[in-house]
């Protein structure tokens, strides 16, 4: 199985911080990564699919890079809604498996 | 609007059983591959099982193969996932999800919650 290792794990940041978390993939992956938002109790939504397409409706202060074993999902300027988890996932090979997930909390 | 509604969950002993359902609208369900994912309390999301568009073909993570079965019914628009042999480790929230072709999951379900005690 390809593991996904994500960094930070906990991240405290302000509002208007620009914060990047980091992907880093055991085999290469091509560009099949995706990078999902999720909040207490809530499913999680997609933002990201291959690796830097933003998914529709999601604002432009995301921005997601990289490909082959490491991947970027960066948030240009924090807003109070942003504080969540979240999460990577690869898609180029069974079992589609996701990072453990970055915890984004307001410093 | 795709809406994806599970049901099923609940309180089981170790060994027991249970059936999730996945009801489906908004979209064609018989053209698409759904997967079911969970995520134990406090922790990370965790793939499970994937099948495709006509239900001949499954995936299973090692961790539930030879005890859980995917299936659907695509005259109902419904999606399921058998759980058999539960142990404690499986309780979580199980969310299903719409496939788009290696693109993520754009579409989940409220996720239903499996509690596997004594």
């Amino acid at each position: 199985d390809i593991q996904l290792t994500q960094s930070p794990s906990f991240l405290s940041a302000s509002v208007g911080d620009r914060v990047t978390i980091t992907c880093r993939a055991s085999q290469g992956i091509s560009s099949y990564l995706a990078w999902y938002q999720q909040k207490p109790g809530k499913a999680p939504k997609l933002l990201i699919y291959a690796a830097s397409t933003l998914q529709s409706g999601v604002p432009s202060r995301f921005s997601g890079s990289g490909s082959g074993t490491e991947f970027t999902l960066t948030i240009s300027s924090l807003q109070p809604e942003d504080f969540a988890t979240y999460y990577c996932q690869q898609l180029n090979s069974y079992p589609p498996t996701f990072g453990q997930g970055t915890k984004l909390e307001i410093k | 609007e795709v809406q994806l509604v599970e049901s099923g969950g609940g309180l089981v002993q170790p060994g027991g059983s249970l059936r999730l359902s996945c009801a489906a609208s908004g979209f064609t369900f018989s053209s698409y591959w759904m997967h079911w994912v969970r995520q134990a309390p406090g922790k990370g999301l965790v793939w499970v099982s994937r099948i495709n568009s006509d239900g001949s073909s499954t995936s299973y993570a090692d961790s539930v193969k030879g005890r859980f079965t995917i299936s659907r019914d695509n005259a109902k628009n419904t999606l399921y996932l058998q759980m058999n042999s539960l142990r404690a480790e499986d309780t979580a929230v199980y969310y299903c999800a719409r496939d788009r072709d290696s693109s993520g999951y754009k579409d989940w379900g409220q996720g239903t919650l499996v509690t596997v005690s004594s």
